[in-house]
């Protein structure tokens, strides 16, 4: 299953929201998370599914959607944000786990 | 605050072998399903392979089945990975990761290591 993860970078200024997207090539039913790495440092979960926010992950982060299409909002952009998000689909059995290739957030 | 520490990692000729160690603590490690996710230098994440919570289910993405093994050792709160046959676009940071859910797997990766480097170059 092919993630893609739109738009590839984003740039965004500090207290705006923002909504990333991602689409599934089939449908993954609602076995989808997401996921922030800052650099030099490892992926933390942030959503799994695809709407329940792991522990100590601030309630300014949402997930939704089902099936092929999923979006992850931030709804007020902190300093600590701005990094890279991807997108995983574990709706696979036996697993075959995929990642989508990841949006940059950027300070506009 | 749950710990995962890989070791194990460095420089390898092509053809070569390594094994990587992920030492676990903080948590219930016999309960959960564990994984390892690898980051090619400049790239994004790519899912290795899976370990069930008592060892008796192995899984692999198709790139490294038949040269990687993973296995764990529940009574020293260890996973594993096996390294075999590397070849050079195996070079990645290597994470350990634990499974969001107790039991049965659900996927999604909770916690991670810091990564442990493997390069394979001549």
């Amino acid at each position: 299953i092919v993630l893609t993860q739109s738009p590839a970078t984003l740039s965004v200024s500090p207290g705006e929201g923002v909504t990333l997207s991602c689409r599934a090539s089939q449908s993954v039913s609602s076995n989808f998370a997401w996921y922030q790495q800052k650099p030099g440092q490892a992926p933390r979960l942030l959503i799994y599914g695809p709407s329940t926010r792991a522990t100590g992950i601030p309630a300014r982060f949402s997930g939704s959607g089902s099936g092929t299409e999923f979006s992850l909002t931030i709804s007020s952009l902190q300093s600590e944000d701005f990094a890279v998000y991807y997108c995983q689909q574990y709706h696979t059995w036996p697993p075959m786990y995929t990642f989508g290739q990841g949006t940059k957030l950027e300070i506009k | 605050q749950v710990q995962l520490v890989e070791s194990g990692g460095g420089v390898v000729q092509p053809g070569g072998s390594l094994k990587l160690s992920c030492a676990a603590s903080v948590f219930t490690f016999r309960s959960y399903a564990m994984h390892w996710v690898r980051q090619a230098p400049g790239k994004g994440l790519e899912w290795v392979a899976f370990i069930s919570y008592d060892g008796s289910n192995e899984y692999y993405t198709d790139s490294v089945k038949g040269r990687f093994t993973i296995s764990r050792d529940n009574s020293k709160n260890t996973l594993i990975l096996q390294m075999n046959s590397l070849r050079p676009e195996d070079t990645a940071l290597y994470y350990c990761a634990k499974d969001v859910m107790p039991g049965t797997a659900l996927g999604a990766f909770h916690y991670w290591g810091l990564g442990t480097l493997v390069t394979v170059s001549s």
